[in-house]
């Protein structure tokens, strides 16, 4: 089965500094690669996601690059806001369908 | 866009009773329903895939006579956890996927306490 990692597990920033975090994972048949954000007591709410065929996405302040090769996929985050601090899961997608949740990073944007 | 409607949203039980929890697509048809459990803190953590019309199947470590998934319908999935303990206590998401679209729907979880 898939194996995610993912890293680091709590990240601080000031606020308008970027963040990015890493996630590695284990199937080669993977093609789908989301991140989700999660509030607490809330459900995962995707803020972005890449598919195989793609090297980088961006939609504003958020971004995801996507290395195939290494099988790692991060997340950047831009002029973070207090209002950004959650918890981030990868979630890339195994030949099942499936989507394995990384071991989180709870991020914390210092105003 | 697509809904997964989930209940309830929390329940506390008595230990020893069952508990159920119901997921429905509301504008699209799950082909496929995940369910998760999610202990605090911590990652959401896959305890089985349904398809509708066939049986649940579990991942590793998940006991399928404790979680019962039922997946009657391509709009509805339930979640039965049986004789339920204290160390069930957890929230519990669904999570529907199209079988036409790329991605996934989640449920708005259920907060389960066991006394």
């Amino acid at each position: 089965g898939e194996n995610v990692e993912q890293h680091p597990s709590t990240l601080s920033v000031q606020e308008g500094d970027s963040a990015v975090i890493k996630c590695t994972y284990s199937d080669s048949a993977s093609n789908y690669f989301p991140w989700y954000k999660q509030e607490l007591g809330k459900r995962p709410q995707l803020i972005i996601d890449i598919r195989s065929n793609v090297g980088e996405k961006k939609d504003q302040r958020i971004a995801v690059t996507l290395n195939k090769t290494a099988k790692h996929f991060s997340l950047h985050i831009t002029e973070t806001q207090p209002e950004d601090s959650a918890v981030y899961f990868c979630a890339p997608r195994d030949s099942s369908y499936k989507l394995i949740f990384g071991s989180g990073t709870r991020l914390l944007v210092r105003p | 866009g697509a809904v997964v409607s989930q209940h309830p949203s929390r329940v506390i039980c008595k230990s020893g009773t069952s508990v159920k929890i119901e997921c429905r697509s509301l504008d699209f048809q799950a082909t496929t329903m995940f369910w998760y459990r999610q202990f605090p803190k911590k990652s959401l953590m896959l305890m089985a895939t349904s398809n509708e019309g066939s049986k649940a199947t579990y991942e590793q470590g998940v006991e399928k006579d404790k979680f019962l998934i039922n997946h009657a319908s391509l709009t509805l999935s339930t979640l039965t956890v049986t004789s339920a303990h204290p160390e069930d206590s957890s929230f519990y998401i669904c999570s529907a996927r199209d079988q036409g679209a790329y991605g996934y729907t989640f449920g708005s979880g259920t907060r389960l306490t066991v006394v």
